[in-house]
């Protein structure tokens, strides 16, 4: 079984800063893949980034960057330069690799850009 | 480039009555995943198929059903609708020869049932 734990409910940031999002997970499985995505007030779900449980180096895209510590079971996320267009709710989640299965999700963090 | 399509985006039903919802996954994906979003929760996984084969199942209720077809699209069918099942329901495709098999997740369908 997998589990993916957020524990920051809602963040307001500053526009222009830097923010961490949390996420520690569990699993059994050893090969796994973490993801993160965006929620916006609308709806949709936007894959952001991914990071392989064999993956020596920090997954990065563009602005995002993930903060992989696999012996402490974190995959936060890193928010450079936050714009307005940030704000939305942001749901870490995992699965095991090459298999066709489940996301499990976390609660999800609400993250407010603020003026 | 293409994106995952979900019919019809929002759908407001009457209690006892069926709804199907449809998913055209990002063409060349090969998996096709159901999810079940409430209000103010995560999202919770209901069904996958992979080749048109049912390969996962979730917390899915008995009244509920879903297929994938020849052409890859995929329809989850609710029948005898309840209050709890308002929800926003997302599609997701995934092509699994990709490292970690990332899922990209259509609009969703918004069901409101009354």
């Amino acid at each position: 079984a997998q589990k993916i734990t957020q524990t920051q409910p809602g963040m307001f940031v500053q526009e222009k800063e830097a923010v961490t999002l949390d996420c520690t997970y569990d699993t059994s499985d050893q090969s796994y893949g973490l993801f993160w995505y965006k929620q916006p007030s609308s709806g949709e779900m936007i894959f952001l980034i991914y990071q392989g449980s064999y993956d020596e180096q920090n997954a990065t895209e563009g602005r995002y960057s993930l903060n992989f510590q696999k012996a402490r079971k974190s995959a936060n996320l890193v928010i450079s330069a936050s714009q307005l267009g940030d704000s939305a709710m942001y749901f870490c989640a995992m699965s095991p690799t090459g298999t066709a299965s489940k996301l499990t999700f976390g609660t999800g963090t609400r993250l407010q850009v603020t003026l | 480039a293409a994106g995952v399509i979900q019919s019809p985006r929002h759908l407001i039903k009457e209690k006892r009555e069926t709804a199907t919802l449809k998913c055209y996954p990002i063409p060349r994906h090969d998996t096709v995943y159901w999810y079940q979003q409430g209000p103010g929760q995560d999202p919770q996984f209901l069904i996958s198929f992979y080749e048109k084969m049912q390969s996962d199942k979730g917390s899915i209720p008995d009244r509920f059903s879903a297929q994938q077809f020849s052409d890859y699209h995929s329809e989850l069918n609710m029948s005898s609708l309840e209050l709890g099942d308002s929800a926003l329901y997302f599609c997701a495709s995934s092509f699994l020869e990709t490292p970690y098999n990332e899922q990209f997740f259509g609009p969703g369908t918004r069901l409101t049932v009354l």
